[in-house]
């Protein structure tokens, strides 16, 4: 079964580090999107991304993030800068159709856990 | 302004019983779409079923199924048979078909007994 493949599974930083995160969407998908969810909170969105441009972001989502996909294959978020703050589990997910289509599901991956010291 | 609310922190159930989890949902677009994921404790976010604002019939998928009331704005995820895997937290979600972005409520975790 198609699945979204996320790397690493943990990833530890010092505060201030650039990190990046990575994502392989399934594979017949256009549509991407990451999310983030802080320890004990709620899932949040971040931005979803389509045709190699931003769709839609969050306020969350500010100059410290970045969205890129370097290839066929890869979906990347990089954060500047990173703060204690942005210590959360980053899910990528990915869908076949658009935000105009109804049946919008998105597909997430298994996550990334950041912590940042 | 969009809003998911689940008001079961916790459950527990005993296997092979079936269990209900509550969720309403508030919007003021007429077209949108709900959705239940599982989060087992490995993390993952899977998804387990959809059910579109304008579908007649409450949707199924295998054991689950969505008991969709519009006119309350309610959502409840039953799980049939319930078994020791089903354990984790679950989460009712909901986008408006305009918008790319899905809303999460804050989640049940269930606990399954043997």
């Amino acid at each position: 079964e198609p699945e979204v493949t996320q790397t690493p599974s943990h990833q530890v930083t010092q505060m201030g580090q650039e990190v990046i995160l990575r994502c392989v969407p399934i594979s017949n998908h256009l549509y991407f999107y990451w999310y983030r969810q802080i320890l004990g909170q709620k899932v949040e969105f971040l931005v979803s991304f389509y045709n190699n441009e931003i769709s839609e972001k969050s306020e969350i989502f500010d100059d410290q993030f970045s969205v890129e996909r370097p290839d066929g294959s890869n979906f990347t978020l990089k954060i500047r800068s990173t703060k204690l703050e942005d210590s959360a589990m980053y899910f990528c997910a990915s869908s076949e159709e658009s935000s105009g289509t109804p049946k919008n599901i998105q597909y997430f991956g298994a996550g990334t856990r950041l912590s940042v010291l | 302004a969009q809003k998911i609310t689940q008001t079961q922190p916790g459950m527990f159930v005993q296997e092979k019983e079936a269990v209900t989890l509550d969720c309403t949902y508030d919007t003021s677009d007429p077209s949108y779409g709900l959705f239940w994921y599982k989060q087992p404790s490995s993390g993952e976010m899977i998804f387990l079923i959809y059910q579109g604002s304008y579908d007649q019939q409450n949707a199924t998928e295998g054991r689950y199924s969505l008991n969709f009331q519009k006119a309350r704005k309610s959502a409840n995820l039953v799980i049939s048979a319930s078994q020791l895997g089903d354990s984790a937290m679950y989460f009712c979600a909901m986008r408006e078909d305009r918008d790319d972005k899905i809303i999460f409520g804050k989640g049940t975790r269930l606990h399954i007994l043997p």
